[in-house]
């Protein structure tokens, strides 16, 4: 079935050190990888995706990876700052059930 | 914001009881979903529509009934609330692709 793992549940880095989240999908058909931030009491907001006809892009800071053939993508955060600290959510989209599949977020923290 | 308002935004009730929670957008956008976040599994979907009176079930659609009746509202019942329904509720939009959402800013529900 449809499935979104998502490594790690927690990670701490130091203020202007780089964070990697690594998410692994099941379906190989999956073209659409969005990924969320969620700060505590909020709403998930988007703040990159990427589609399988490339395999990386950058937002300033922010960078996702896409490896179709290995079947994961991944979210790097580079320079990170306190304002970083919060959950991140993958997802993958899936064609045969025709929405969006979750990761169970990753607990950001930046120490200053 | 995407437009998107959902009510009520904190709601206590007992268990047995029916409940309905609101989810209403500005911007005629055709797709709407509805999925619950708890600790330790992210987002998953309940139900979605495609358009009015349209709907659909999501992974953990169980207990759960959806109407849409206008295009901006979509409405989610729990028939009989039960402590496990005890979740955060969110409403999310597809404003173009269908794969990509924007969310509303949730609904704590508390069952006793």
């Amino acid at each position: 079935g449809e499935n979104v793992e998502q490594h790690p549940s927690t990670l701490s880095v130091q203020e202007g050190d780089s964070a990697v989240i690594k998410c692994t999908y099941s379906d190989s058909a999956s073209n659409y990888f969005p990924w969320y931030k969620q700060e505590l009491g909020k709403r998930p907001q988007l703040i990159i995706d990427i589609r399988s006809n490339v395999g990386e892009k950058k937002d300033q800071r922010i960078a996702v990876t896409l490896n179709k053939t290995a079947k994961h993508f991944s979210l790097h955060i580079t320079e990170t700052q306190p304002e970083d600290s919060a959950v991140y959510f993958c997802a993958a989209f899936f064609g045969g059930a025709n929405n969006l599949f979750f990761g169970t977020g990753t607990r950001l923290t930046v120490i200053p | 914001d995407a437009g998107i308002t959902q009510s009520p935004r904190h709601k206590v009730t007992e268990t047995g009881t029916p409940v309905t929670l609101r989810c209403h957008q500005t911007e005629n956008h055709r797709y709407m979903y509805w999925y619950r976040q708890d600790p330790g599994h992210g987002l998953r979907l309940i139900h979605y529509s495609y358009g009015v009176k349209d709907t659909d079930k999501g992974e953990v659609s169980d207990g759960y009934s959806v109407s849409r009746s206008k295009t901006e509202d979509f409405l989610l019942t729990l028939e009989s609330a039960t402590s496990s329904q005890t979740s955060v509720y969110f409403c999310a939009i597809t404003p173009g692709a269908q794969e990509t959402q924007y969310f509303g800013p949730g609904t704590r529900l508390l069952v006793l």
